[in-house]
């Protein structure tokens, strides 16, 4: 069993729709962090959480700690979003543990 | 202020050969992590180095080793390369390691051919 665990893995939408994707983990956390990663492969930091809700632009990330879980969510999605979005964590022990990502395509 | 910067950003080795790869971390960022992202897989972690001493080292052969040098630079070396090898090689620094504060490298494409 995976330390971070995303759904969904694909998710195709259309401009403008409100797009959620979820990460559950099973470690204790110091922090959590959602990751935008597009081809070629370069990985930009969206967030760093470790409780409540942070918003930048168009994008939101929540974390509830009791529940081991967080969202991150786009709205009025567009074509520019088209990316796979890593929903990590950073442990206690000073490890890193990675979701396998979700690969998000928005259509015009 | 740079950012994260790798090096070389992609390259080519035979099975069998030994790699090193570079990664300089932001100014005043004294942790440095290492990452292999195989194709269509999310990151694994391979390493943590914070102030010069290994802090973390996740499921990876003694093949794969680090190293991090006084100005906070590190090395990543993989020895006897096999096909397998081939993948991005993320490295990712923080003021400290302790889960926060992360910037990534835009990484580093190895070839094992």
């Amino acid at each position: 069993k995976n330390e971070v665990e995303q759904s969904p893995q694909n998710l195709t939408a259309q401009e403008g729709e409100f797009i959620t994707i979820n990460c559950s983990y099973s470690v204790g956390i110091s922090a959590l962090h959602w990751l935008q990663q597009h081809p070629g492969g370069g990985i930009v930091s969206l967030f760093m959480l470790s409780s409540g809700k942070k918003k930048h632009g168009r994008l939101i990330a929540t974390i509830n700690i009791q529940e081991k879980h967080s969202s991150l969510h786009i709205t009025a999605s567009h074509p520019r979003d088209s990316a796979v979005y890593i929903c990590a964590v950073g442990n206690t022990g000073n490890q890193f543990y990675f979701g396998t990502g979700t690969s998000l395509t928005v259509i015009p | 202020d740079a950012g994260v910067t790798q090096s070389p950003t992609h390259l080519i080795k035979t099975r069998g050969q030994h790699v090193t790869l570079r990664c300089s971390p932001i100014s005043g960022h004294k942790s440095v992590s290492w990452y292999q992202q195989v194709l269509g897989q999310g990151p694994q972690f391979i390493f943590q180095y914070y102030e010069k001493e290994e802090r973390g080292r996740g499921n990876f052969p003694d093949r794969f080793s680090a190293r991090q040098f006084p100005n906070y630079s590190s090395e990543l070396n993989v020895n006897a390369l096999l096909l397998g090898d081939s993948a991005l090689y993320l490295c990712a620094s923080s003021p400290t390691g302790q889960g926060y504060g992360y910037t990534f490298g835009s990484g580093t494409r190895l070839t094992v051919v």
